[in-house]
């Protein structure tokens, strides 16, 4: 089961913004525990894009950045590109379960 | 790096045994977790070990998980009793930095089928 809600999906054409959000609760975001985002294409290992909430690992493009307030966390990638196409997660960790916990998911697609 | 190994074709009913195999570093003070990803969903976890032993499961399959650490040998195991078709997934090994940390290494995933 997924604690974390993301839309399904999001879209925009090529060199355009999109958001991704990723609704928690007060026992894993709101409780201050770290938010993390992957990028995931199926049947590959997925892909670390931004730690600790707003850190980008080396070799990830300043395109891609985050945020967190409150219970939520948002991804924002600009200057969307086609390789972008693919599905991101947010992950985090949850108190009350005493686990980690991921969000359910939300494909780009480039127009 | 980490390497997923089982059975890709499991029966119902029966045990799903899946290995990690940590190459490249040892078992370390990490937390190693294991997710799957059923066809057309998101990523579901699963639970983790930690070097000590100690675990934590996702408790809508906790009663059917067990994992073990084989630090002599860099493996991580994941047993899933009793599986149904709903069991078909992409099993994944990744490894945890801390309770609040996050995955820096991941397996390039298994695909293990359930099948009468």
């Amino acid at each position: 089961q997924s604690v974390l809600t993301q839309p399904p999906s999001v879209s925009g054409a090529p060199g355009q913004r999109v958001i991704i959000s990723c609704t928690g609760t007060n026992s894993n975001i709101g409780a201050g525990s770290d938010v993390h985002w992957y990028q995931h294409l199926p049947f590959t290992a997925p892909k670390l894009l931004i730690y600790a909430h707003t850190n980008r690992p080396a070799g990830v493009p300043e395109r891609f950045s985050a945020s967190t307030s409150g219970t939520s966390a948002s991804l924002v990638i600009t200057g969307l590109q086609s390789d972008d196409e693919t599905d991101y997660y947010c992950q985090s960790y949850d108190t009350r379960l005493s686990g980690f916990v991921f969000g359910t998911g939300t494909r780009v697609t480039v127009l | 790096q980490l390497q997923e190994s089982g059975p890709g074709l499991v029966k119902t009913s029966e045990t799903l045994s899946l290995t990690c195999n940590v190459s490249g570093g040892s078992i370390g003070s990490y937390y190693w977790t294991w997710t799957r990803q059923p066809p057309g969903k998101g990523l579901e976890y699963i639970g983790y070990i930690y070097k000590t032993g100690s675990t934590n499961f996702n408790p809508s399959l906790k009663s059917r998980v067990s994992m073990s650490i084989d630090t002599s040998n860099n493996q991580v195991s994941l047993k899933l009793t009793s599986v149904t078709t709903a069991d078909t997934a992409v099993y994944h090994c990744a490894r945890g930095l801390g309770l609040y940390n996050w995955f820096d290494t991941w397996g390039q995933g298994m695909l293990v089928t359930v099948s009468s």
